[in-house]
């Protein structure tokens, strides 16, 4: 089945600077790869996705790049703000959806 | 738009009792989805809803864990008798359409389950 890895698993940056998160795949057969948002105490929030056919896709200050040869897929956030703080997961979908591990955001003030 | 609905909220029960979960999917979507989220770690796919029938239980430890979609609406997940590693966020999603887990999955709040 899809294996997901993801990285770094924490990251902190300073407020107004970039964040990039990091995931690789296994199954060729992935199609749809998704970047959820989840905050203290609730449920994933759906950020940005991409599908197999794309290979960038742009949502104001969050980006999502996809190298299918490569088989990893990167989530970008740009003038980052303390409210960016989160976990955040991707997950890669051939038919049922794999998630990573996490990686907690700290934006510093 | 209203969102997933789950309750309770939080649980908490003693190993060997039994525990269930309820959910409400968005309006009109046909597919649910079950997870188990374990402290540290990103969500497990437990089992997935096209309308009532099931698509996918591999993961669902059929020996305690239960779940039903009676009418293709609501759902119930359902542990008996539960074990102290079962406590986890169990968090319900749903999608318009689709049996390829390519669609949109919008979760709810989920249900913090603590077993003692």
């Amino acid at each position: 089945g899809e294996n997901v890895e993801q990285h770094p698993s924490t990251l902190s940056v300073q407020e107004g600077d970039s964040a990039v998160i990091k995931c690789t795949y296994s199954d060729s057969a992935s199609n749809y790869f998704p970047w959820y948002k989840q905050e203290l105490g609730k449920g994933p929030q759906l950020i940005i996705d991409i599908r197999s056919n794309v290979g960038e896709k742009k949502d104001q200050r969050i980006a999502v790049t996809l190298n299918k040869t490569a088989k990893h897929f990167s989530l970008h956030i740009t003038e980052t703000q303390p409210e960016d703080s989160a976990v955040y997961f991707c997950a890669a979908s051939p038919n049922d959806m794999r998630f990573g591990a996490g990686t907690r955001l700290t934006v510093k003030p | 738009e209203a969102g997933v609905a789950q309750s309770p909220r939080y649980k908490i029960i003693e190993k060997r009792q039994s525990v269930a979960f309820w959910c409400n999917p968005i309006s009109g979507h046909a597919t649910l989805y079950w997870y188990q989220q374990i402290l540290g770690q990103g969500p497990k796919l437990l089992i997935q809803f096209q309308n009532n029938g099931v698509v996918d239980d591999s993961q669902l430890p059929k020996d305690r864990f239960s779940a039903e979609r009676l009418k293709g609406v609501d759902s119930t997940l359902k542990i008996q008798p539960a074990k102290l590693e079962d406590s986890a966020v169990y968090l319900c999603a749903s999608s318009l359409a689709g049996t390829s887990g390519s669609y949109e999955q919008y979760f709810g709040p989920g249900t913090r389950l603590t077993v003692t």
